[in-house]
């Protein structure tokens, strides 16, 4: 088993670019989730899903956009790429619901110049 | 939302020490886990513990769930310890965890 498997691990980005942070999930696991973390904080949930076709906003997701078409596969889009969206994103999944533990990917660090 | 807060914010050890990191929580939760963030910026599931208490080799995890606060045991501390250890939650239905801050631990030679 992948586990969770994101691509790419690391990128630059130009303002105004957009880009897309794949991530998927060979576990079956119904609830996935986006996370960014910023210099010497904890995480911050950006979207998270609990099935395919079923997204819901987290604490900041002003300037990324998801979609879940199939229940491997939860790809972060960003449309305009801003310097405060510099950070290290993590994709995460559970079973079924939050009572379950959540399993993280290895992370993309994406830098905005 | 639901407060976490880590204690205390930075530790440096002697490796083969002991300690002890603490999670304060301000709400019920029902689900808690313990991560450690390596120096590489994995983040490794440690424990799963909203209740009760679990050992894994030399870690080990309380939970008080009544009085609202966690703790994570380090025995005989090695180097390979070091990093970021966060304690994260979850409330009620909500499915999103909310993470502290983070307790860095230093452990040297």
């Amino acid at each position: 088993n992948a586990g969770v498997t994101q691509t790419p691990k690391f990128r630059i980005l130009k303002i105004g670019q957009s880009m897309t942070l794949q991530c998927a999930q060979d576990m079956n696991h119904n609830y996935m989730y986006w996370y960014r973390q910023d210099p010497g904080m904890g995480l911050k949930l950006i979207y998270y899903s609990v099935g395919a076709g079923i997204t819901d906003k987290g604490e900041v997701p002003n300037g990324y956009n998801v979609s879940r078409s199939t229940t491997e596969d939860f790809p972060l889009r960003l449309e305009l790429a801003a310097p405060s969206q510099t950070s290290v994103y993590f994709c995460a999944s559970s079973y079924r619901d939050s009572n379950q533990p959540q399993h993280f990917g290895d992370g993309t660090r994406l830098s905005i110049l | 939302g639901i407060q976490v807060e880590q204690s205390p914010p930075d530790l440096i050890l002697q490796e083969g020490a002991n300690s002890t990191l603490r999670c304060n929580f301000s709400d019920s939760v029902n689900n808690l886990q313990w991560f450690h963030q390596n120096p590489w910026g994995q983040l490794i599931n440690l424990f799963y513990i909203p209740s009760g208490t679990k050992q894994n080799g030399r870690l080990s995890a309380t939970t008080v769930a009544t009085e609202r606060y966690s703790l994570l045991y380090i025995s005989s501390s090695q180097t390979t310890d070091s990093g970021v250890y966060f304690c994260a939650v979850t409330t009620g239905a909500n499915s999103k965890l909310t993470f502290g801050k983070g307790i860095t631990l230093s452990v040297r030679p």
